[in-house]
């Protein structure tokens, strides 16, 4: 089973709201991943946990905090976001962080009115 | 720094037509080399990847050697179906350099008509 599960499916949120966004995987990894999507464009990282501690962060604005409760769990807390952060948001997981291969969630459609 | 190109798209086929989306890469070090599909309204789906010169990968009728004497991981597909039509992207992933992060091309769209 190579499931990554992403909650919710769609989201709308105004510029100031706050509202969080779920990944989940029980495949047994310990390199979680956060991705932004723009529209026909390659996924661009944001955040990497390696054993449940932020390894690497993209230099992501602070309105995008992750969290990452459990080595099978990853959130993405979100405040006082702007409309140009709407986009597909995906979740990632692999065995180890080295060239390992990636395992994508569905993603979560953000819009930001 | 490593890098991915890939053919631009869109890339517009008729059904049982022949495949093929040239990727080609710079990395400093060995690496391991994917393709991704991503289906409309979807997330990224692994295609196939290699790990090693010569390796080919292989999924759903999809194949793509990685050729280090050329760095390319060229993805063919001998009959291609309606089905298919989606973004392909080819990334790389470098332990030596960029610390094993996936670098991504910019994604070939493919549209198959019946």
């Amino acid at each position: 089973d190579t499931e990554v599960t992403q909650t919710p499916k769609h989201l709308v949120m105004g510029m100031t709201n706050k509202k969080s966004l779920k990944c989940e995987q029980h495949m047994g990894h310990r390199a979680m991943y956060w991705y932004k999507q723009k529209a026909k464009k390659p996924p661009e990282l944001m955040f990497v946990y390696s054993y449940e501690k932020l390894s690497i962060n993209e230099s992501v604005p602070s309105r995008f905090s992750p969290e990452c409760p459990n080595s099978s769990l990853l959130n993405l807390h979100l405040h006082a976001l702007q409309p140009e952060d709407s986009a597909l948001y995906l979740c990632a997981s692999s065995h180890g962080f080295n060239q390992e291969t990636q395992y994508f969630g569905p993603g979560t459609r953000l819009l930001v009115l | 720094g490593d890098s991915v190109t890939q053919m631009e798209g869109p890339v517009t086929l008729s059904e049982e037509a022949f495949l093929t989306i040239n990727c080609t890469y710079t990395a400093t070090g060995y690496p391991s080399l994917f393709w991704y599909v991503q289906y409309p309204g979807e997330g990224l789906q692994l295609l196939l990847k290699a790990t090693k010169a010569d390796d080919k990968g292989s999924n759903k009728g999809f194949e793509a050697t990685y050729r280090k004497e050329t760095t390319s991981f060229h993805l063919e597909k001998g009959s291609v179906q309606v089905s298919d039509s989606a973004v392909y992207f080819c990334a790389l992933s470098d332990r030596q350099n960029q610390g094993g992060k996936l670098i991504f091309g910019q994604g070939t769209e493919l549209s198959v008509k019946p």
